[in-house]
């Protein structure tokens, strides 16, 4: 069955500096997505970034990017230059296949915070 | 990217009345999914909603519960009855990219808290 995990519950970054936030994800399956979103307290789900299994190259979206690391499965969010903005809870996001409709399975969310 | 708004954006109900949410989006789209974040946790797919049929519901969902409604290819609601506290959630609708089918979007939000 497929499962995301993200060990991190919560995590303290100083402006301006880089995070990695972890995800790690299981499947049987060799065609899936991954995805990022944000949730600020509003409750919005902001879509981050997206990576395929069968992309080579890491996905990349301003100062998101996806370390994707197929052997190890893990899906890591790197944000650079991180802005007071970016607190936020961060949700990875998986779907087994790529036409397999809107079904994501949802890890636990990491909770960002971001100091001055 | 797809454009959705739902409406409310939040609500306050009693036990056992029926709220019913409106989810509309600015492009056609086949599929719609509802999805429900209770206080603290992750998403879950309630349900995914295509125009023409009955929606398909996941494990733990049934319709007389969540009953779903898809008139046109930019609008569906989910309506949640007989309302009890653990219903109290943040309801989400949300839609494959029209663009980029790979990528798929959230709406606002509906913040439901049942009294």
């Amino acid at each position: 069955a497929q499962k995301i995990t993200q060990t991190q519950p919560g995590m303290f970054v100083q402006e301006k500096e880089a995070v990695t936030l972890d995800c790690t994800y299981d499947t049987s399956d060799q065609s899936y997505g991954l995805f990022w979103y944000k949730q600020p307290s509003s409750g919005e789900m902001i879509f981050l970034i997206y990576q395929g299994s069968y992309d080579e190259q890491n996905a990349t979206e301003g100062r998101y990017s996806l370390n994707f690391q197929k052997a190890r499965k893990s899906a890591n969010l790197v944000i650079s230059a991180s802005q007071l903005g970016d607190s936020a809870m961060y949700f990875c996001a998986m779907r087994e296949g790529y036409n397999q409709g809107g079904k994501l399975i949802f890890g636990q969310g990491t909770e960002l915070s971001v100091k001055p | 990217s797809a454009v959705i708004s739902q409406k409310p954006s939040r609500d306050i109900c009693q036990r056992g009345t029926s709220l019913t949410i409106q989810c509309q989006v600015d492009s056609q789209v086949t599929m719609m999914f509802w999805y429900r974040q209770q206080p603290g946790q992750s998403l879950t797919l309630i349900a995914t909603a295509n125009q023409g049929s009955e929606a398909t519901y996941e494990s733990g969902f049934v319709i007389d519960k969540f009953p779903i409604s898809r008139p046109n290819l930019t609008f569906s609601t989910l309506t949640v009855s007989n309302m009890s506290p653990e219903d109290s959630s943040i309801y989400l609708c949300s839609v494959v990219g029209t663009t980029h089918i790979y990528e798929q979007y959230f709406g606002p939000g509906t913040r439901l808290t049942v009294t």
